[in-house]
């Protein structure tokens, strides 16, 4: 299957600063990635939805000032994490689908545990 | 009302048992459906889809009820290696998964 990574796996921040997370496609170009959100003993919560070279479509109740998406090239997304904060502290999983792929042929990248100190 | 719902578990089983739940969904316009495999502080692996049908793959059966609104999965002689949270996932336009059912196989 197709392979999508994640740097870094897991970052530790402090209060106030902001954190750059990147999903890779490795060997398929992705038109569509997608950006979720996984706190302890809940779902998987879309936060948004990005196509390459146009602006994120972000789910209801996610600032999009705050957590900055870039979609600027086939292979890399980019989910930035601004004036980061406790709450903020979860585990961030991306997902890359190809132009050819059914809806919900999405491949997972392994995930960021994100911990704001 | 949540768009998926799932049992959260634990179920605890022996090796060699069936363990079997069920997810809800709350658009009976839903078209697509799939269960998910989670182990601990990894990625969501796709597990099986599930067909109007119902299908079978190895151990594992998926079942849909459109007319209860729920999706079932149950696993047969239970393995170790079968210990993980499974979520269900809805397909509308964007993937809705539940929170996920905790299973545990003991030896």
């Amino acid at each position: 299957g197709a392979v999508v990574s994640q740097h870094p796996s897991r970052v530790i921040c402090k209060s106030g600063t902001s954190v750059k997370i990147e999903c890779r496609s490795l060997d398929f170009q992705a038109t569509t990635m997608f950006w979720y959100r996984q706190f302890p003993k809940q779902s998987l919560m879309l936060m948004a939805t990005s196509n390459e070279g146009s602006k994120a479509t972000y789910e209801q109740g996610v600032e999009k000032d705050k957590f900055l998406i870039n979609h600027a090239s086939l292979t890399l997304s980019t989910l930035t994490v601004t004036s980061a904060h406790p709450e903020d502290s979860s585990f961030y999983i991306c997902s890359a689908r190809g132009a050819s792929s059914a809806s919900y042929e999405q491949y997972f990248g392994p995930g960021t545990r994100l911990t704001v100190t | 009302r949540k768009e998926v719902e799932q049992d959260p578990g634990p179920f605890n089983v022996p090796e060699g048992a069936t363990v079997a739940f069920n997810c809800t969904y709350s658009n009976s316009a839903s078209q697509s459906f799939f269960w998910y495999r989670q182990d601990c502080r990894k990625e969501p692996k796709l597990l099986m889809s599930v067909y109007s049908s119902g299908n079978e793959d190895g151990r594992f059966t998926a079942q849909l009820n459109r007319a209860s609104q729920y999706i079932s999965l149950l696993i047969r002689d239970s393995k170790l290696s079968d210990s993980a949270t499974y979520l269900c996932a809805v397909d509308d336009y964007k993937l809705s998964f539940g929170a996920g059912t905790t299973v545990t196989v003991r030896a």
